[in-house]
């Protein structure tokens, strides 16, 4: 268990809709970063925050967006949902904007209908 | 030409050989060279880390780096069945607000009794 936490777990919904997911970091990392893995794209960053101010941005579509809380959870929203965006959706984090020790989450699985 | 380059594999090995994964880059800016291990299902798990040239030992781990060659590689000894998962490089460059990673498709390895 790497201490990062993810809700939910999988989600299915439909086209053109809009989903929230959630992250909570391990205790004390103030940095989280947002990672999408598809079978085609393999494993890509999307965006990346530190203590609630966003520090670098990956190829995140404009329909997606991300935002860090006072309380160092994390949200990334995605709309207008394409069959494209079914994917694992990773959660990661650490205590400094530096990837060097990266905790990963367990996931969530979208799936788009 | 993708930037990182990895054989997905799958490579199957007999328990107790040494297994010997690798990835090839593109981007001269990389400068720090990881190893994630990631079970079906499961969030990618931070193995190894090195950010220069050389050997870098962690028990039945080694991480090698050629950064003339744009080279690295993971050497797994006494390999186990339970070692037997998906294996990420990842490198990561300064994007002028944090270090963000670029990862390989992943190798599959499967390591039977």
């Amino acid at each position: 268990d790497s201490g990062v936490t993810q809700t939910p777990k999988h989600l299915i919904t439909a086209t053109g809709q809009r989903v929230t997911l959630r992250c909570s970091p391990r205790s004390g990392d103030l940095s989280v970063y947002w990672y999408q893995q598809s079978l085609d794209q393999g494993l890509q960053f999307l965006i990346q925050y530190y203590n609630g101010e966003e520090r670098a941005k990956g190829n995140i579509l404009e329909r997606f967006s991300a935002q860090q809380f006072p309380d160092l959870h994390s949200e990334l929203n995605l709309s207008s949902l394409e069959l494209g965006d079914s994917a694992l959706y990773f959660c990661a984090s650490s205590v400094t904007r530096e990837t060097d020790t990266q905790y990963f989450g367990p996931g969530t699985r979208l799936t788009v209908l | 030409q993708k930037e990182v380059e990895q054989d997905p594999g799958p490579l199957s090995v007999p328990e107790g050989a040494i297994v010997s994964l690798n990835c090839t880059y593109s981007n001269s800016a990389f400068q720090y060279f990881m190893w994630y291990r990631q079970y079906s299902r499961k969030g990618p798990e931070l193995l190894m880390y090195t950010y220069s040239s050389g050997n870098k030992e962690d028990g039945r781990f080694t991480a090698q780096v050629d950064k003339s060659s744009k080279y690295i590689s993971l050497f797994i000894r006494d390999s186990q069945p339970s070692d037997s998962a998906t294996y990420l490089c990842a490198m990561s460059a300064w994007t002028g607000g944090s270090y963000i990673p670029t990862f390989g498709r992943g190798t599959s390895l499967i390591v039977h009794p």
